[in-house]
């Protein structure tokens, strides 16, 4: 089976840089998501690390580690707008259902 | 360019009924998957469809059963309704084929059982 850990809350300020860590148990999988969503709404596609290393989208970026099991979501320049939750998924080997973890809210304060 | 569509956004239903929720995925996707979302907690598979055939499933009960049509569509059934099937189910579509992580996400039916 597969299993993913996030911390279920984030604090910062505006302006400020965030990390969001990711832990994980999978026997295999081809890559890491990461997704945004606001309240109510559908998540949104932000990143996705197939190799180890950095991957840099704006002021988002996503590293992986697979000797660690573990990843992350970097946040820089913190807006209000950021304030949402965060989910870090993998894509399984055996197909390309993605696995969600539970999820961390990120609330961002002036 | 039309997203992933969901309908309906919201239903009632009472234990023991039965519900089938729609989803047309993004043009030129043939690839459709479900989760559903509890509060507070993140997307659970729930299964996915490809040429019409169910590709992959999570471990939801056969209460849990879902169709594609020829033109991509989808259906989410669920039988015989419990209170803890009250969640927000979401459609995703993608291409087949791994190594991309996408998908892309309807706004969700939310259920809630009475």
């Amino acid at each position: 089976g597969q299993s993913l850990e996030q911390p279920s809350e984030v604090t910062a300020v505006e302006g400020a840089i965030v990390q969001i860590n990711c832990t994980y148990q999978t026997s295999g999988f081809y890559g890491l998501s990461w997704y945004q969503q606001h309240d109510g709404g559908a998540p949104t596609f932000l990143s996705y690390n197939a190799l180890d290393g950095l991957e840099e989208t704006g002021r988002f970026s996503s590293f992986l580690s697979r000797s660690d099991s573990y990843g992350y979501l970097l946040l820089q320049e913190l807006q209000m707008k950021d304030s949402a939750s965060y989910f870090c998924a993998v894509e399984g080997i055996s197909g390309t259902a993605l696995i969600f973890g539970k999820g961390t809210t990120l609330s961002v304060s002036s | 360019d039309a997203g992933v569509t969901q309908s309906p956004t919201h239903l009632i239903k009472t234990r023991g009924q039965q519900v089938t929720l729609r989803c047309s995925p993004k043009s030129g996707h043939d690839t459709v998957s479900w989760y559903q979302q509890a509060l507070g907690q993140g997307p659970q598979f729930i299964f996915q469809y490809y040429e019409e055939e169910e590709r992959q499933r999570g471990n939801f009960p056969d209460r849990f059963s879902g169709h594609q049509f020829p033109n991509y569509s989808s259906e989410l059934n669920v039988n015989a309704l419990l209170l803890g099937d009250s969640a927000l189910y979401l459609c995703a579509s993608s291409l087949p084929g791994q190594g991309s992580g996408e998908l892309f996400f309807g706004e969700g039916s939310r259920l809630t059982v009475l």
